[in-house]
């Protein structure tokens, strides 16, 4: 099994550019969450999609959209970026909270 | 423990040490607990967890014990090896909602 994979690795974007990060998970879960990852801070949700159909926002939702494109894939996308989302991105996916998440590689997004 | 900011703490221990890493949680209501280790350019690996109803729990080489009294979480890793460089953070989550994430320590092991 591949777990959680992630594409791209890496991106830079230009102010105002859109783009959108793709995860998939291949272990049948039901909850998968996107998350930002920022110097010297803990993970922040910025969306989460507790069961196929449905989508909430975390803390952090504010220039984000996501969609939950089938069970297995949960994409992030940007409309218009900003340096502000300069960032690592991780998505995860577990059976459901409060079981362990497990994580992508991550997406390293510059915003310039 | 740890604090916010853009520095992380860290913690430098000689090969074949203990290793002990803290976090204080936050929130009293917190029951599940969960210890991860993020090595440098990777997606943060799950390496043990606690309920609140436990206030020890081991794995191998690893023991997580939990202080619910003042909130406090600890990770002892017996005799840290070079691999075990990375950095560890908790997570804690309350009655079935989302994770709230601590930011982590840096564990430097020293040859």
């Amino acid at each position: 099994n591949a777990g959680v994979t992630q594409t791209p690795k890496f991106q830079v974007l230009k102010t105002g550019q859109s783009m959108t990060l793709q995860c998939a998970q291949d272990m049948n879960h039901n909850s998968m969450y996107w998350y930002r990852q920022d110097p010297g801070m803990g993970l922040r949700l910025i969306y989460y999609s507790a069961s196929e159909g449905t989508t909430d926002k975390g803390e952090v939702p504010n220039g984000y959209n996501v969609s939950r494109l089938n069970k297995r894939e949960f994409s992030l996308r940007l409309e218009s970026a900003a340096p502000s989302q300069t960032s690592v991105y991780f998505c995860a996916s577990n059976r459901g909270s409060p079981y362990e998440q497990y994580f992508g590689p991550g997406t390293r997004l510059t915003v310039t | 423990g740890e604090s916010v900011g853009l520095h992380l703490p860290t913690l430098s221990v000689q090969e074949g040490d203990n290793s002990i890493i803290n976090c204080a949680y936050s929130n009293s209501a917190s029951d599940y607990f969960i210890w991860y280790k993020q090595e440098s350019g990777k997606g943060p690996q799950f390496i043990i967890d606690i309920r609140s109803n436990m206030d020890k729990r081991q794995g191998q080489r690893v023991t997580v014990l939990l202080n619910k009294t003042v909130k406090h979480l600890s990770l002892q890793i017996a005799a840290t090896q070079p691999g075990d460089s990375a950095v560890y953070f908790c997570a804690e989550n309350s009655e079935g909602q989302n994770f709230v994430f601590g930011p982590g320590t840096r564990l430097s092991v020293l040859p």
